[in-house]
């Protein structure tokens, strides 16, 4: 069965650090450019980052930018999310999603995973 | 950034009835447009892709139709499960700089 599962969500305070991690299995995780899309509680969804298959090509939205940084382990099928100065407006459910088509990048996303919480709060 | 409008924001019909929802690019994605189907505490589910081509086990009666700046999400004769909230997703940009629409909730009617 193709599947992302992703963990590492909490709390934490404004201005702390917070490492997400997205295990995929059921397809060749290396050949397929992941994403980050996050979802503030009752609201839409917004997209946080990209990286290749290869990791050559990484891409931030800009409320993001600087803060956070997208990095994977083809070895181990995994994803990560490392977040840095984190704010309130940072709250929300982060999900790591799988580009529909091997070997591209920009494109739709096909799988999703379940999501993980993580809430800036003092 | 191109910004992404659906229209209506909520949207109710009747089991079996067709549902039209509206996306509106504020310019040219091409044909470069995904809708995502989300039910409450679940992930969203990509549907269309492409602006036309169904996602793997998507029923037929989900279509997309459009190009450009004007897309449609219809769905043939409601589902009791497809009572949900849709959301339209540009990906044209280069650099990717992926935007949502803020979403259509269709409710039972």
């Amino acid at each position: 069965e193709v599947q992302l599962v992703e963990s590492g969500g909490g709390l934490v305070k404004p201005g702390g650090s917070l490492r997400l991690s997205c295990a995929a299995s059921g397809f060749t995780f290396s050949s397929y450019s992941m994403n980050w899309v996050r979802q503030a509680p009752g609201k839409g969804l917004e997209w946080v980052s990209s990286i290749s298959s290869s990791s050559s090509y990484i891409y931030y939205a800009d409320s993001v930018k600087g803060r956070f940084t997208i990095s994977r382990d083809n070895a181990k099928n995994s994803l990560y999310l490392q977040m840095n100065s984190l704010r309130a407006e940072d709250t929300a459910v982060y999900y790591c999603a799988r580009d529909v088509e091997m070997a591209t990048l920009g494109n739709a996303f096909d799988i999703w995973g379940q999501g993980t919480m993580v809430t800036v709060s003092s | 950034e191109i910004v992404m409008t659906q229209s209506p924001a909520t949207l109710s019909v009747s089991p079996g009835e067709r549902a039209t929802l509206s996306c509106r690019a504020s310019q040219s994605v091409s044909s470069n447009l995904a809708w995502y189907q989300q039910k409450p505490g679940q992930a969203p589910r990509l549907l269309i892709y492409g602006a036309s081509t169904r996602a793997t086990g998507i029923p037929a009666r989900f279509s997309g139709s459009g190009s450009g700046t004007e897309f449609t999400l219809t769905i043939s004769s409601l589902q009791s499960e497809d009572f949900a909230v849709y959301y339209c997703q540009q990906y044209n940009n280069w650099p990717p700089l992926y935007t949502f629409g803020q979403g259509t909730k269709l409710e039972i009617k």
